[in-house]
């Protein structure tokens, strides 16, 4: 069964403190893996998409890199508008043509300045 | 232009209305989602279009109706629901097919239902 689990649920860091979070998957077919960051009672905000173990996509303070079973969201020197939830997504290989994603549970960053 | 909206922002509607929550984007994306995401929980997909077809219904119940009446439009037309349905109504699009294309979200329909 398909399956995307992240870790940890929770995660308090002070201002500037660097740390990862985790996304491991179980799918058949890995056709994307995607990272979105979601605001308190807003719709998730796309951040990015990995295709294939090796590789890696940064913008700011965060880094995204993935492997044959797991990806990692790199948040270096982190800001308190860093704070929200990330969501973990996979896209796997379903018959016909349909787009559909399996979530994670998300993680919840607060960043304390 | 990544923009997805949804409109209302808020809704509140008793068990016995009926109710529509309308989405729009113009990125050319040629397949649409409704999502319903509970507190604390993941978005749930609910329905997929794929080029204006219904191509995924999740199970859902008969009171939530979508339609998709062009490639930019999507509509989900909800009557008699319970108080359980309250949550976040989601609405995105991507390109379709299994080529790995990112969805893009709206800011959601915040429902409650008395």
């Amino acid at each position: 069964e398909d399956q995307v689990t992240q870790s940890p649920e929770a995660l308090r860091l002070q201002e500037g403190e660097s740390s990862s979070l985790n996304c491991s998957y179980t799918v058949s077919g890995l056709r994307g893996l995607f990272w979105y960051r979601q605001d308190p009672g807003k719709g998730p905000e796309f951040l990015f998409t990995l295709y294939s173990a090796g590789e890696e996509k940064e913008k700011e303070r965060l880094k995204a890199t993935l492997t044959k079973k797991e990806s990692f969201l790199h948040i270096t020197a982190p800001k308190p508008e860093d704070s929200a939830t990330y969501l973990c997504a996979v896209q796997a290989q379903y018959g016909g043509a349909t787009n559909k994603l399996i979530f994670g549970t998300g993680t919840l960053l607060a960043v304390q300045p | 232009d990544t923009e997805v909206t949804q409109t209302p922002k808020h809704l509140v509607m008793g068990m016995t209305n009926k109710k529509s929550l309308k989405c729009e984007q113009h990125m050319g994306h040629r397949a649409m989602y409704w999502y319903k995401q509970k507190a604390k929980k993941p978005p749930e997909l609910m329905f997929v279009y794929s080029y204006e077809k219904l191509s995924i219904n999740e199970s859902v119940p008969s009171r939530f109706s979508p339609e998709c009446p062009n490639s930019s439009l999507l509509n989900l037309h909800l009557h008699a629901l319970q108080p359980e349905d309250s949550a976040l109504y989601l609405c995105a699009s991507s390109q379709p097919g299994t080529s790995g294309y990112e969805q893009y979200f709206g800011p959601g329909t915040r429902l409650t239902v008395t």
